[in-house]
């Protein structure tokens, strides 16, 4: 069944302190995929995504992600965080031939504190 | 450009009511999306649909929950007979046609008392 794993649900930093989180995926054909950030109290908001090419993708907000093909992953990073980055960080993937149907992973809660 | 709107944001229901939740695509989007975020999950998908077409609705539960994009208007999830379970936050998302980029509305808490 297609997926979406991501392995840490709670994450907490001080500011400066650099993020990783982890996003794993079933599957093995074509995928574009997603990071998605939910700030409390409002929408969901798209912070990169990748579809092909430069396996490292440069999003909004100084955040990154690195698409790892035979590792069916594709990790957030982000250097230094800052407690305004104290939100909700989704992974989600188009799987082929599912248009734009995502699959969400389970979400990793972040809390920055000063 | 107004972004996708939902409403309302919060709806409050008793047992064995009805709950009808709205969104409003873009202007120019012609496909919508259902998501439904349970407390501690992701968003699960729940239904697609284009103008006056469901197109998938895999995510649907079988019995109470129906979805509807008319013509004219916005898309409606009707919940029937609501229980408990069906509290949670319902996502609505909208895109044009052939762009895979989707852009979600603020969402609609329901709460079933």
């Amino acid at each position: 069944a297609q997926s979406v794993s991501q392995h840490n649900h709670h994450v907490i930093l001080s500011e400066a302190a650099s993020l990783e989180l982890g996003c794993n995926y079933s599957y093995g054909g074509t995928v574009n995929l997603f990071w998605y950030v939910q700030y409390p109290g409002q929408h969901l908001q798209l912070l990169l995504k990748y579809f092909s090419g430069d396996p490292l993708v440069k999003g909004i907000k100084g955040f990154e992600a690195e698409f790892i093909k035979s590792k069916f992953s594709f990790n957030l990073r982000k250097p230094s965080v800052q407690w305004s980055d104290t939100a909700e960080y989704f992974c989600a993937v188009i799987f082929s031939g599912g248009y734009n149907k995502l699959i969400f992973g389970a979400g990793t809660r972040l809390a920055v504190h000063p | 450009n107004a972004g996708v709107m939902q409403n309302p944001r919060h709806l409050v229901r008793r047992r064995g009511q009805e709950a009808r939740l709205r969104c409003s695509p873009m202007k120019g989007h012609s496909h919508v999306y259902w998501y439904r975020q349970l407390p501690e999950e992701g968003l699960k998908f729940m239904v697609y649909l284009q103008k006056e077409n469901i197109i998938d609705e895999s995510g649907m539960p079988k019995e109470r929950f129906s979805a509807e994009f008319p013509k004219e208007g916005p898309s409606i999830l009707r919940i029937q007979q609501v229980v408990r379970g069906d509290s949670a936050a319902y996502f609505c998302a909208s895109s044009p046609p052939g762009n895979e980029k989707l852009f979600f509305g603020s969402g609609t808490q329901l709460s079933v008392l």
